[in-house]
């Protein structure tokens, strides 16, 4: 059985930064695209990172690049997401998804989403 | 505003049918990138019940359907049931944007 558990969400002044973590489990990690997409309280879907099944590809939404980071770690079956200089607009709860692997990881549709991790940011 | 412009809401009775639309343009749907379509329901993850324009994940019931025209596609749910009450969005890759964007959103209320 997949399994997408995001950890590493919580409250956060503006301007500072939290790491957000995807433990997967239930497949091969490295064959598949992974993906951040967030939905801030009340909001739509937005698709905010990116990263190939190798890691060597990355995008991020013009709303959070510069800012945000996508990374992935194979040996530890992990995705990240580290987030610096946060604002009050990226205040939402962050889902970790898989990719379906049907084609460019920028294309994809994804087939698996964790549960989410909220991010609160406020002084 | 989501270059996938989707009907905020939509409803309808029990057992009728109701259809959901999402507009975009030549550089989305209309250059014929394909389009999925998610189902959220009230407080959980979204799922996706309609991949590569017409596809059904196994699971997914056959009263879900959808299609695509031009720069618009739709996705049409048959005897509708109070299950069904969630928010869909549509997804679609935009090239000028160089990957994939969703829709606003379209929340479903079954009367």
């Amino acid at each position: 059985e997949v399994q997408l558990v995001e950890s590493g969400g919580g409250l956060v002044q503006p301007g500072g930064s939290l790491r957000l973590s995807c433990a997967a489990s239930g497949f091969t990690f490295s064959n598949y695209a992974m993906y951040w997409v967030r939905q801030a309280p009340g909001k739509g879907l937005e698709y905010v990172s990116a990263i190939s099944s190798n890691g060597n590809s990355t995008f991020h939404a013009k709303s959070v690049e510069g800012r945000f980071t996508i990374s992935r770690d194979t040996s530890k079956n992990t995705l990240f997401l580290q987030m610096d200089s946060l604002r009050a607009e990226d205040m939402a709860r962050y889902y970790c998804a898989r990719g379906a692997g049907s084609g460019w990881y920028r294309k994809d549709y994804i087939d698996h989403w964790g549960q989410g991790s909220v991010v609160t940011v406020s002084s | 505003q989501s270059v996938l412009t989707q009907p905020p809401s939509v409803s309808g009775a029990p057992g009728q049918s109701v259809t959901i639309s999402c507009s975009g343009s030549r550089s989305n749907i209309g250059a014929r990138y394909e389009v999925h379509w998610y189902q959220q329901l009230p407080g959980t993850a979204p799922q996706v019940i309609i991949y590569d324009d017409t596809n059904r994940p196994s699971g997914v019931p056959d009263r879900f359907s959808a299609s695509k025209s031009g720069t618009s596609a739709s996705l049409t749910i048959a005897g509708l049931q109070a299950e069904d009450e969630a928010v869909y969005y549509c997804q679609s890759f935009d090239r000028v944007v160089t990957a994939s964007l969703f829709g606003g959103g379209t929340k479903l209320t079954v009367l």
